[in-house]
């Protein structure tokens, strides 16, 4: 998991409330990534930045938000819109180029 | 979208048996990773092959990739009981933002 802090690692959210997961780096990269993860499946991605103050929707955008005002931080927003947010949620960043990414130990959220 | 289809789903040996686990993908890419899962946690990267390697060796692990078939495999040799997790096969497009495309993986079980 190195650099890479995820928090809560569980977090239980009713249905109608927004959440916000939070995501921390010191590894000084640039690129910052979310993934969600249903079970016995892969990943998917959710949002990506590759700078501060600029983001990208991914695969799976739709009832999810994020922010970029700190190269260290990566915040993900889940909405009410988004209809089945029980999942593993990652973040993920990588330093530069055609590289790897590396990634953090995730937060479990689920919708009671 | 996932691009990756791994074969097999699931796959249990014995400890001290080589596990081989493949990989196919759809569109042209940059390189192909493999990463490890143990359960309920983050991603660990294994080994990074670019598009213009054939074959590349890391410790007890070895990566094939073909161009052409658009396949890769990977190849766990002597495997021990700490080998048992969740293996995915990851590919990195050709554009700057790197976003990965994750297979859906495979739940490798050794057995002691």
């Amino acid at each position: 998991d190195g650099g890479i802090t995820q928090s809560p690692k569980y977090l239980f959210r009713k249905e109608g409330q927004n959440v916000t997961l939070s995501c921390e780096q010191n590894l000084n990269h640039d690129a910052m990534y979310w993934y969600r993860q249903d079970p016995g499946q892969g990943l998917r991605l959710i949002y990506y930045s590759q700078i501060v103050n600029d983001f990208q929707k991914g695969d799976i955008a739709e009832g999810y938000s994020v922010s970029r005002e700190k190269k260290e931080s990566f915040p993900l927003t889940v909405t009410s819109a988004q209809k089945n947010p029980t999942a593993f949620y990652l973040c993920a960043t990588r330093e530069g180029g055609y590289n790897e990414q590396f990634f953090g130990p995730g937060t479990r959220l689920t919708v009671l | 979208s996932q691009q990756g289809e791994e074969d097999p789903q699931a796959l249990s040996i014995q400890e001290g048996e080589n596990a081989t686990m493949n990989c196919s993908y759809k569109t042209s890419i940059n390189n192909l990773q493999w990463y490890r899962q143990n359960s309920g946690r983050g991603l660990v990267h294994l080994i990074l092959i670019r598009s213009n390697e054939r074959e590349k060796h890391s410790g007890r692990l070895r990566v094939t990739l073909d161009t052409s078939k658009k396949s890769s495999s990977l190849l766990i040799t002597a495997s021990r009981a700490a080998d048992t997790a969740s293996y995915f096969c990851a590919t990195g497009g050709t554009q700057g933002a790197q976003k990965l495309v994750f297979g859906q993986g495979t739940r490798l079980t050794i057995n002691p």
